[in-house]
């Protein structure tokens, strides 16, 4: 199946800072994006639609202006944590949608503190 | 979104057995039905994935079933293996694998030797 990577894999970072997630598709274009939400033991929930180009979709209940996402090209979509607290530590995913199926990337742990 | 409703909640299978899990949806809009084993931090993987015009897929030991009228689908592991030992998600979206994907709650999986 198609390769997505994310970056950094896992993150410490002190309370009230900003944190960067990237997530790129390896060797396909990506026109959609998915970025997700994983709390232990529990399912994956969407967090925001990213369509290259135009602004990300957020799901009800997430905040556009703490979860910043940016999708640049048609392999990176970025996703920014900001003024991090420590109930948004959590496992963050990414997806991204080749032509029939969503590809998963490997997860980034934030842990704030 | 749209609730998925997946159970059992764990699964405990002997060596060799047949693993069975179950969803049902209620969003008839939903056209694109796929499953993902996860381990333990880890992205998703898909495994397989079924369309609404078809009544059961199959491939390798994983077969998917799906009743349309009853709005259920379910995923079948032949000869269940301890490396099947894993969170197994369905999912469900209403744009044919464009929309961000709705998750059941997951299937704790152990596959005994």
């Amino acid at each position: 199946g198609a390769v997505v990577s994310q970056h950094p894999s896992w993150v410490i970072c002190k309370s009230g800072t900003s944190v960067k997630i990237e997530c790129r598709s390896l060797d396909f274009q990506a026109t959609t994006m998915f970025w997700y939400r994983q709390f232990p033991k529990q399912s994956l929930m969407l967090m925001a639609t990213s369509n290259e180009g135009s602004k990300a979709t957020y799901e009800q209940g997430v905040e556009k202006d703490k979860f910043l996402i940016n999708h640049a090209s048609l392999t990176l979509s970025t996703l920014t944590v900001t003024s991090a607290h420590p109930e948004d530590s959590s496992f963050y995913i990414c997806s991204a949608r080749g032509f029939f199926e969503q590809f998963f990337g490997p997860g980034t742990r934030l842990t704030v503190l | 979104q749209q609730q998925v409703k997946q159970s059992p909640q764990s699964l405990i299978v002997q060596k060799g057995g047949i693993s069975i899990i179950n969803c049902a949806y209620e969003n008839t809009a939903f056209d694109y039905f796929p499953w993902y084993q996860q381990f333990p931090g880890k992205g998703p993987a898909l495994l397989i994935a079924i369309r609404p015009d078809v009544s059961e897929k199959k491939e390798g030991r994983f077969t998917i079933s799906f009743n349309k009228s009853a709005k259920q689908f379910s995923l079948h592991i032949m000869d269940s293996q301890p490396g099947d030992s894993a969170t197994y998600f369905c999912a469900a979206d209403s744009g044919g694998g464009a929309d961000g994907l709705t998750f059941g709650k997951g299937t704790h999986l152990i596959i005994q030797p």
